[in-house]
């Protein structure tokens, strides 16, 4: 149980175009799912955090405008990056917590963007 | 300010040669402490949640243990396929956020 899938696992885009990740809880329903960015050898890096049907709260220092967060469903959340640049390659990674007083989140595959 | 240490940041170790991690943290009211286990280019896998002092959980080769300050990732006898960075997290009481420590890389050579 507690599943979480992520996609793409990985993508190129071309700067100036954007790019959008799903991240869906196959096997549960979502209240609060969370995204994160992570470089290499480095820790997990919280951009947003969502709540279903409600606007996502943004960590200070990322760009709401550049990141947009979706979260339309129990199920589903979408992170669109727009007019991406090649600073924003990096390892994005969504993550999942269970309704009903669930403390844990599951977490996705992870997705590598390359902006080339 | 709500935080996560980890030390030590990385761990070489002799196949069978048990030891432990350390999470040291500063919360406002934990409602729970996480350790996570993430392999090179894969999203963390969940491991275990410890909610109050004194509590110990168990899976195969590891035990995790935690103290009002500390949590300790316990791990006993590893084998090579125990080679991961090993995240420990806490969600604060009042906070949907799960704030994580930068982790320790753990290496077990065969």
């Amino acid at each position: 149980g507690a599943v979480v899938s992520q996609h793409p696992s990985w993508v190129i885009c071309k700067s100036g175009t954007s790019v959008k990740i799903e991240c869906r809880s196959l096997d549960f329903q979502a209240t609060t799912m969370f995204w994160y960015r992570q470089f290499p050898k480095q820790s997990l890096m919280l951009m947003a955090t969502s709540n279903e049907g409600s606007k996502a709260t943004y960590e200070q220092g990322v760009e709401k405008d550049k990141f947009l967060i979706n979260h339309a469903s129990l199920t589903l959340s979408t992170l669109t990056v727009t007019s991406a640049h090649p600073e924003d390659s990096s390892f994005y990674i969504c993550s999942a917590r269970p309704q009903g007083g669930i403390t844990e989140a599951f977490f996705g595959q992870g997705t590598r963007l390359t902006v080339v | 300010e709500d935080q996560v240490t980890q030390s030590p940041e990385a761990l070489r170790l002799q196949e069978g040669e048990s030891s432990s991690l350390n999470c040291s943290y500063t919360v406002s009211g934990l409602r729970g402490l996480f350790w996570y286990r993430q392999d090179p280019g894969k999203g963390p896998e969940f491991l275990f949640t410890l909610y109050s002092a004194g509590e110990e959980k168990e899976k195969e080769r590891l035990k995790a243990t935690l103290t009002k300050k500390e949590s300790f990732l316990h791990i006993t006898a590893p084998k090579p396929e125990d080679s991961a960075t090993y995240l420990c997290a806490v969600r604060p009481r009042r906070d949907d956020k799960i704030i994580f420590g930068k982790g320790t890389r753990l290496h077990i050579l065969p």
